[in-house]
């Protein structure tokens, strides 16, 4: 049962343009949401989060967008680096309990 | 610096061998995870320690053994495995009752041969 999903499991996107990171759950007890970035052979690295009482969370190039009737979010990264080029991960808890992650999605920023 | 350490960073073991993998959180957090990620897998949660207890084993089977001696420290023992255990071991820590992140080790890169 994978309550988090990611549904593209790969994204290339040219370099200044907006990169979209989409993300679906399904347990409506969810309240915290977040992204992680993650560099073959490294540890996740933390990008940004959401509470469920916002339905936009901005920080620097990137913001999460969360909408709960839909139980959707994305990451939206503007404008797309080549650093930004590696796997990432939308993950959510429910009343602080333990992370549930999707899948990831592979994202090239091409020059 | 990440604020979680993961020692080693690499390790290649025959299924007959014992080993452990440490880690070490520097910020103060009262949780600690252990986290698997095999190839085109989500990550998989193993074991959750909160306050030094375990809180969660999911269904890890037992040639995986945590020891969690404090709330700074957390080990995976690691005896008999198998060929498909071979995978990315990622340590995370974080504050319970509080809606923060998880932070993440860089992880061991476990080979059993």
């Amino acid at each position: 049962d994978q309550q988090v999903k990611q549904n593209s499991p790969s994204l290339s996107v040219q370099e200044g343009r907006i990169s979209i990171l989409n993300c679906d759950y399904t347990n409506s007890m969810f309240d915290y949401f977040l992204w992680y970035k993650k560099y073959p052979a490294e540890g996740p690295t933390f990008l940004i989060s959401i509470s469920s009482i916002k339905d936009k969370n901005e920080d620097g190039r990137f913001t999460v967008f969360l909408n709960k009737s839909a139980k959707h979010l994305s990451l939206h990264i503007v404008p797309s680096q080549p650093g930004d080029s590696a796997v990432y991960f939308c993950a959510a808890s429910a009343r602080a309990q333990k992370l549930v992650f999707g899948q990831g999605t592979r994202l090239t920023i091409n020059p | 610096e990440t604020g979680v350490t993961q020692t080693p960073r690499h390790l290649v073991m025959g299924m007959t061998n014992k080993k452990s993998l440490k880690c070490e959180q520097h910020l103060g957090h009262n949780a600690m995870y252990w986290y698997k990620q095999s190839a085109k897998k989500p990550l998989e949660l193993m074991f959750v320690y909160n306050f030094k207890e375990q809180t969660e084993n999911n269904s890890v089977p037992s040639r995986f053994s945590p020891e969690c001696p404090n709330s700074s420290h957390l080990f995976l023992h690691l005896h008999t495995l198998q060929p498909e255990d071979s995978a990315l071991y990622l340590c995370a820590s974080s504050q319970v009752r509080d809606a923060s992140p998880a932070f993440f080790g860089q992880g061991t890169r476990l080979t059993v041969v």
